[in-house]
C-alpha cells in the first residue's frame, strides 16, 4: 500500500510565485519521521528538511517553510519567493520506527518547474 | 562539507554480467543504505547495512544481491547476474545512525543493462 502520497505530479509556476507541495502519509506507528528532500535535474537527492511525529511546529528556514498536520496526516512544504534554481523533483519521505532506521518510503515525487 | 562518493557515475553491462557498484560513505557514519530509482519513478529502499551486517532488506534485495563493507571505508553493491529490470539509478546513502538522522545520499550510478 502506498504509505506516501505526493497527488501532484506536476507544479508550473514563474519566478517569484510561491509553491506549495502536498504530502499525504499513513502510518500506524506512533513515532515517525518526515523528510523533504530535492533532485535536481543532475540527479542527485538532497536533503532538506526533516520533522519529527511528536513535533508539530511548524518552521521557516529562509525561503523553505512545512506545514506539519498530523490531524490530516499531511507534510506539505512551501518554497517562498521560487527561482529557477528551485526547479526539480521534490520528494516527500516516511520513516517509521517500527522498521530499521533509514527504510524510507518515498513519495512519487512533485516535479516543480519554476520559468523566469 | 563531507559527501557520499560514489563510482562509477555510469556503468553500461551486458545481460548476466556481473556489476559492483561502489560507494564510499561519509567517514564518521555508521549505518549505510542502498537505494535505487527506476527511471521516471520513486527511490525504492533495498538495503540497510550496520556493523558488517545488513539490517533490513526489500523484496527488490533477492539472491542476485549483495552488499559488502570490504575496508573501512568502501560500501559495495554486487549484482550477481544483471537483468534487463536492473537498469536504474541506484543511489548509496549513509547516515550518523538514528535520533532521525537523515539519508545523505550520492550522486548515484546509473546502471545501464542491455
Amino acid at each position: 500500500a502506498q504509505k506516501v502520497t505526493q497527488a501532484q505530479t506536476e507544479i508550473s509556476v514563474v519566478e517569484k510565485e510561491d509553491v506549495t507541495l502536498d504530502c499525504v502519509y499513513e502510518t500506524r506507528d506512533t513515532t515517525y519521521y518526515l523528510f523533504w528532500y530535492k533532485q535536481p535535474p543532475s540527479g542527485e537527492l538532497v536533503f532538506l528538511i526533516r520533522r519529527n511525529s511528536f513535533d508539530e511546529q511548524n518552521e521557516i528556514s529562509g525561503r523553505y517553510s512545512w506545514n506539519f498536520q498530523k490531524s490530516t496526516s499531511s507534510f506539505n512544504f512551501t518554497i517562498t519567493a521560487s527561482q529557477v534554481v528551485d526547479s526539480a523533483v521534490y520528494f516527500c519521505a516516511l520513516s517509521e520506527a517500527t522498521d530499521s532506521w533509514g527504510k524510507f518510503q518515498f513519495g512519487a515525487g512533485t516535479q516543480v518547474v519554476v520559468t523566469p | 562539507e563531507p559527501e557520499v562518493t560514489q563510482t562509477p557515475s555510469h556503468q553500461v553491462t551486458q545481460m548476466g554480467q556481473e556489476v559492483i557498484l561502489r560507494c564510499v560513505p561519509i567517514s564518521n557514519h555508521l549505518y549505510f543504505y542502498w537505494y535505487r530509482q527506476i527511471l521516471g519513478q520513486k527511490v525504492e529502499f533495498l538495503v540497510s547495512f550496520y556493523n558488517n551486517e545488513i539490517s533490513e532488506k526489500s523484496e527488490i534485495f533477492d539472491d542476485q544481491f549483495s552488499v559488502e563493507r570490504p575496508d573501512g571505508s568502501n560500501f559495495t553493491l554486487k549484482i550477481r547476474s544483471t537483468k534487463l529490470e536492473d537498469s536504474a539509478m541506484y543511489f548509496c546513502a549513509s547516515s550518523e545512525g538514528q535520533n532521525n538522522s537523515p539519508l545523505h545520499f550520492g550522486n548515484g550510478t546509473r546502471l545501464t543493462v542491455t
